[in-house]
């Protein structure tokens, strides 16, 4: 079963609103990463969060974790038509399966003008 | 710099023929990884190699798929005999073999097999 479980599963908002998707896992990990898709494209790496940090800013993103819960959050402020996409969190295992990232479900985000 | 290129990135085929899904990972990664992706299952890792090496091919569905990484520039996925139920979207990502690192990713092939 997919590690990451994500929500909401659509989300469509105007231009300037802000987006926020969450995704919750089930097992330890080193960190958890966000990746965008767009259509037709391969994903995108935004941001990666260890496992020993609570909250991480990238430009418009910021990313929250809570290992207690197991549960991450992305935010994207002042959205734009052109973050229209799809966006996936990812996490990468202990340590000894370094490398392998387990994917979820994703969420597609609508950006209107 | 150039990313990750898979090729081609689109194939038709009709079903019991070969299918060779290739990909040129980034110079000097040393990680690669073969995903396959449909909305029922969503993004499956089939595949991982370190150094030329596989590591982990607890995901590749059947005996029909296999993959090779005879060199740190190349690799391929092989399904043979191809299925109408392999039509996916397959991608290439390869990264540096350290903890924290980010996976880059090609385009990906999108498969229809007939």
């Amino acid at each position: 079963s997919q590690q990451g479980e994500e929500d909401p599963q659509a989300l469509s908002i105007q231009e300037g609103e802000n987006a926020t998707m969450n995704c919750s896992y089930k097992t330890s990990i080193n960190n958890l990463q966000w990746y965008r898709q767009n259509s037709g494209r391969g994903l995108v790496h935004l941001i990666l969060i260890r496992s020993n940090e609570r909250e991480k800013h990238s430009g418009r993103l910021r990313v929250t974790l809570d290992t207690s819960k197991k549960s991450s959050s992305l935010l994207i402020t002042a959205s734009r038509a052109a973050d229209t996409a799809s966006y996936f969190c990812a996490t990468e295992l202990g340590s000894y399966n370094t490398d392998k990232l387990i994917f979820g479900t994703g969420t597609r985000l609508q950006v209107f003008p | 710099d150039a990313g990750v290129i898979q090729s081609p990135r689109h194939e038709v085929t009709e079903m019991g023929q070969e299918v060779t899904l290739r990909c040129k990972p980034i110079s000097g990664h040393n990680s690669l990884f073969w995903y396959r992706q449909t909305m029922m299952r969503g993004l499956e890792l089939l595949i991982y190699f370190n150094n030329n090496v596989p590591i982990d091919d607890s995901g590749m569905p059947e005996d029909r798929f296999s993959a090779k990484m005879p060199n740190a520039s190349f690799s391929t996925l092989k399904i043979q005999p191809s299925e109408p139920r392999d039509s996916a979207v397959y991608f290439c990502a390869s990264s540096l073999h350290r903890e924290d690192q980010p996976q880059h990713f090609g385009d990906g092939t999108r498969l229809s097999i007939l």
